[in-house]
């Protein structure tokens, strides 16, 4: 069966430190990925698209790699803030172009 | 960037009524949007694919009697919980793709819609 797995576990690290999330997936074969980020009580919000012929993506602090033969996606934010301190969320593109999100992973950032 | 209004963003009903939530993109034109649920801790689950001026499409296990879905304008689609009950209590989130952004792009969600039903 498909399955799109995070770390269901609180990530806390300190400030300043990076942060790296994982998404693992089997039995699928995203065409893209997306990663979104949702404070509570919110819907989330867009950060990074990788598609499946790229294998890093940059934007400010954030970076993303995307290792299709391993079947995993890594989130990274450096220089971590308590700001970034939220529920990151994978999502893989599926037949039709429709989405499906892990469960997502809550980071704490402690000043 | 673009935006989607959800309302309302919390709503308290009484057990038996219906309830109303829409979701409205405001500069993008989406002819596709999606209705999730999300409870505490855990991921959206996609319910149903609104589709403007046709109907709805209802993921396994998703009541579409339930669950009303209209989609009757490019930036409108509304989401009405019938005969709510107390297991009907969720957060409920829309999202849209704006039409001309690709099929990768990305999605905008909504604020989300608490639900509680006494």
């Amino acid at each position: 069966s498909q399955k799109i797995e995070q770390n269901s576990e609180a990530l806390n690290i300190q400030e300043g430190k990076t942060a790296t999330l994982t998404c693992n997936y089997t039995n699928y074969s995203p065409a893209y990925l997306q990663w979104y980020r949702q404070d509570p009580g919110r819907g989330p919000v867009f950060l990074l698209l990788i598609r499946e012929n790229e294998k890093e993506k940059r934007k400010e602090r954030l970076k993303v790699t995307f290792d299709t033969t391993l079947k995993q996606s890594l989130f990274h934010i450096t220089a971590s803030q308590p700001a970034d301190s939220a529920t990151y969320l994978c999502a893989l593109s599926g037949a039709g172009n429709m989405l499906t999100f892990g469960g997502g992973t809550r980071l704490m950032v402690k000043p | 960037g673009a935006v989607v209004s959800q309302h309302p963003s919390r709503v308290i009903c009484k057990s038996g009524t219906s309830v109303k939530i829409e979701c409205r993109s405001l500069d993008f034109q989406a002819t596709t949007m999606f209705w999730y649920r999300q409870f505490p801790k855990k991921s959206l689950m996609l319910m149903a694919t609104s589709n403007e001026g046709s109907k709805a499409t209802y993921e396994q296990g998703v009541e579409k009697d339930k669950f009303l879905i209209n989609h009757a304008s490019l930036t409108l689609s509304t989401l009405t919980v019938t005969s709510a009950h107390p297991e009907d209590s969720s957060f409920y989130i829309c999202s849209a793709r704006d039409s001309s952004g690709g099929v990768a792009g990305e999605l905008f969600f909504g604020e989300g819609s608490r639900l509680t039903v006494l």
